[in-house]
């Protein structure tokens, strides 16, 4: 089994200020790992992921993630933040294959002007 | 670019009545989903499908169907509808193979609710 905790509902942040969005998982097996963002009254999109590889993944819109084996942690970062960045981000986690991708609950991001 | 679209994008029914909840993707995935997604529970697996007239239980079935009829459609049924169901309804779609694996595509989402 294989689940996901995003340890903050909200984050405010005034613009122009760094962001880290935390997320944790457990699995017993290899993972890949994901995080979405979900703008107002949209579907979520893909924002980057984890396969392999270096452990420092980088994204759209200057977000990056950085996987940690040893604390079992992927956290999303954002050195600047915009307006435009306020949106819900979901952390997600997949052993592959056929198993079943498991999503955090979301973590509100709200930018401050 | 991957498209997952969804027939509606806000819906009213009432208690009781039969909702069809229709997906369509245009890329051609074998992998598709139903989602719920609401404040404080994040996304809930409702069914999904690997194949054409294939269907596996997610985490929360119960009072749902569904059906794959062809490859780029999967629609979502509501037998009768109750008003716990009011949700946001989400689908999504992936392919099979390294590198893309569980890349998930989603559609906009159809806000449901039952009165």
């Amino acid at each position: 089994a294989q689940s996901v905790t995003q340890l903050d509902s909200q984050v405010p942040v005034f613009e122009e200020a760094p962001v880290e969005l935390r997320c944790n998982y457990s699995s017993s097996v290899s993972v890949y790992l994901f995080w979405y963002v979900q703008y107002p009254n949209q579907g979520l999109q893909l924002l980057l992921k984890y396969l392999s590889g270096s452990t420092l993944v980088k994204g759209i819109n200057g977000f990056e993630a950085e996987f940690n084996k040893s604390q079992t942690s992927f956290h999303l970062r954002k050195p600047s933040v915009h307006i435009s960045d306020t949106a819900e981000y979901f952390c997600a986690v997949s052993a592959g294959g056929y198993q079943k991708v498991t999503f955090g609950i979301g973590t509100k991001l709200q930018v401050i002007p | 670019d991957v498209k997952v679209t969804q027939s509606s994008r806000y819906l009213v029914k009432r208690t009781g009545e039969k909702v069809f909840l229709e997906c369509v993707q245009d890329m051609d995935h074998e992998n598709m989903f139903w989602y719920r997604q609401d404040p404080g529970l994040g996304l809930r697996l409702i069914y999904f499908s690997y194949d054409v007239k294939m269907k596996e239980k997610g985490d929360i079935p119960e009072g749902y169907s569904v059906s794959r009829e062809k490859k780029e459609r999967f629609s979502l049924i509501l037998e009768s509808a109750s008003t716990n169901q009011t949700s946001m309804y989400l689908c999504a779609s992936s392919a099979i193979g390294t590198g893309e694996a569980d890349t998930q595509y989603f559609g906009p989402g159809t806000r449901l609710t039952v009165l």
